[in-house]
């Protein structure tokens, strides 16, 4: 089973405008953490955000939010007032595991921002 | 400045030979990660370790091996390199000392098997 899945293999949104990237995960760990990166053409991976299970408040970084609903198991990025510069791929991930920790990654979103 | 180094961005290799791929990073990290990336896959997750001589299969392992006699070089071995083993490699690093922090990457290796 995908412990991380992506279900938009690409997304467009207008300059200036918001936009939600889908993220589903599944883990029976109570202790966990999701992240976002984001790979440019360049093909680095830059992080952007961290949720870990137990904060309660959702995480925000700048224009970078997270959406983390719990029981439903998502951690939606939102990107608000969209920018050129946002056109890249992003991807979701999951660090779990006890002694040991893992981090596993969904297929990823390829976000294009239309001028 | 953090830093995960891979060896070479560019590796074009013929079929049937013995491949190595190597990482060092310099955060003094206890985890570290090779992934391969494929358009329409992600990254999927070859092998980890979480200390020297620690090893632990990721999704795919088939066909790779590692190795992690240092703390700060993980190693990724292709014992007879095939045409499907083509990819971008990218190895990362992490530390278990801070839960909320990220992993850190490298800038990957494009392998081109022929």
């Amino acid at each position: 089973a995908q412990k991380i899945t992506q279900t938009q293999p690409g997304m467009f949104v207008q300059e200036k405008e918001a936009v939600t990237l889908d993220c589903t995960y599944d883990t029976s760990d109570q202790s966990y953490g999701l992240f976002w990166y984001k790979q440019p053409s360049s093909g680095e991976m830059i992080f952007l955000i961290y949720q870990g299970s137990y904060d309660e408040q959702n995480a925000t970084e700048g224009r970078y939010s997270l959406n983390f609903q719990k029981a439903r198991k998502s951690a939606n990025l939102v990107i608000s007032a969209s920018q050129l510069g946002d056109s890249a791929m992003y991807f979701c991930a999951m660090r779990e595991g006890r002694g040991y920790q893992k981090v596993t990654f969904g297929t990823g979103t390829k976000l294009q921002v239309i001028p | 400045d953090v830093k995960v180094t891979q060896s070479s961005r560019y590796l074009v290799k013929r079929t049937g030979e013995k491949v190595f791929l190597e990482c060092v990073q310099d955060m003094d990290h206890e985890n570290m990660f090779w992934y391969r990336q494929d358009p329409g896959l992600g990254l999927r997750l070859i092998y980890f370790s979480y200390d020297v001589k620690m090893k632990e299969k990721g999704d795919i392992p088939e066909g790779y091996s590692v190795s992690r006699e240092k703390k700060e070089r993980f190693s990724l071995i292709l014992e007879s390199a095939s045409t499907n083993q083509t990819s971008m490699y990218l190895c990362a690093s992490s530390t278990d000392r801070a839960m909320n922090t990220e992993a850190f990457f490298g800038q990957g290796t494009r392998l081109t098997v022929v």
